[in-house]
């Protein structure tokens, strides 16, 4: 086990709120990830971090945004909710660093919004 | 960036019988070709990967296949049984940055 946890693991809210998940790390991997999984789309790249303070646009990435303030912890935002951002969310950790490796993914994080 | 299709998105095979899943890429550096397993309710996981160097790679009943001219992969799976239900996804990397396909339901029948 890779030590990556999500939290919530679930969450119902309204349209036009704030949210944010939470990605959690113990094994100072440098780089996270944040894909949302929709059926019939697959996995798709929403950001991603390479260190503390440094991120980057995924395919996926309007309406989010995301920070990553300790090597630990890489959080998601969605400003204001809406219903096409219904869906899984997963994080997920390269476990070689800058070398393409294996992804690590955590448990999801299931977002309903209403 | 990257465009990874894969087919079938949906598959049924008898148990004991051979499936196969084939996935194209676009970008020719792409040099990092995994699978990922996910059982309903559950977080993708690594089943085996290749890289670009690589033409075949078995581990038991799975192996992967690449054709780095045609820029196309194949998961197979032999002798299959009902735990290998599930969905199948694979992926191209052109290094820190990993595009999926769209997932192939299998469904083993017994």
């Amino acid at each position: 086990d890779a030590g990556i946890t999500q939290s919530p693991r679930h969450k119902v809210t309204e349209t036009g709120t704030p949210v944010t998940l939470r990605c959690h790390q113990t094994e100072n991997h440098r780089y996270m990830y944040w894909y949302r999984q929709d059926p019939g789309h697959g996995l798709r790249l929403i950001h991603y971090s390479y260190g503390v303070k440094d991120t980057d646009k995924g395919e996926v990435s309007d309406g989010y945004s995301v920070s990553r303030s300790k090597t630990e912890d890489f959080l998601l935002t969605l400003e204001s909710a809406t219903s096409s951002q219904t869906s899984v969310y997963f994080c997920a950790i390269n476990q070689q660093g800058a070398v393409t490796g294996e992804l690590f993914f955590g448990e999801g994080s299931r977002l309903t919004v209403l | 960036g990257e465009n990874v299709e894969q087919h079938p998105s949906t598959l049924s095979v008898q148990e004991g019988d051979s499936a196969v899943i084939k996935c194209t890429y676009s970008d020719s550096a792409s040099n990092y070709f995994p699978w990922y397993k996910q059982e309903l309710g559950k977080r993708p996981q690594l089943i085996i990967d290749i890289r670009s160097n690589v033409g075949e790679k078995k581990d038991q009943r799975i192996a992967v296949t690449l054709n780095k001219t045609a820029k196309h992969f194949s998961l197979h799976i032999t002798e299959t049984q009902p735990e290998d239900s599930a969905v199948y996804f694979c992926a191209a990397s052109t290094g820190n940055q990993f595009y999926f396909g769209t997932g192939t339901s299998l469904t083993v029948i017994p």
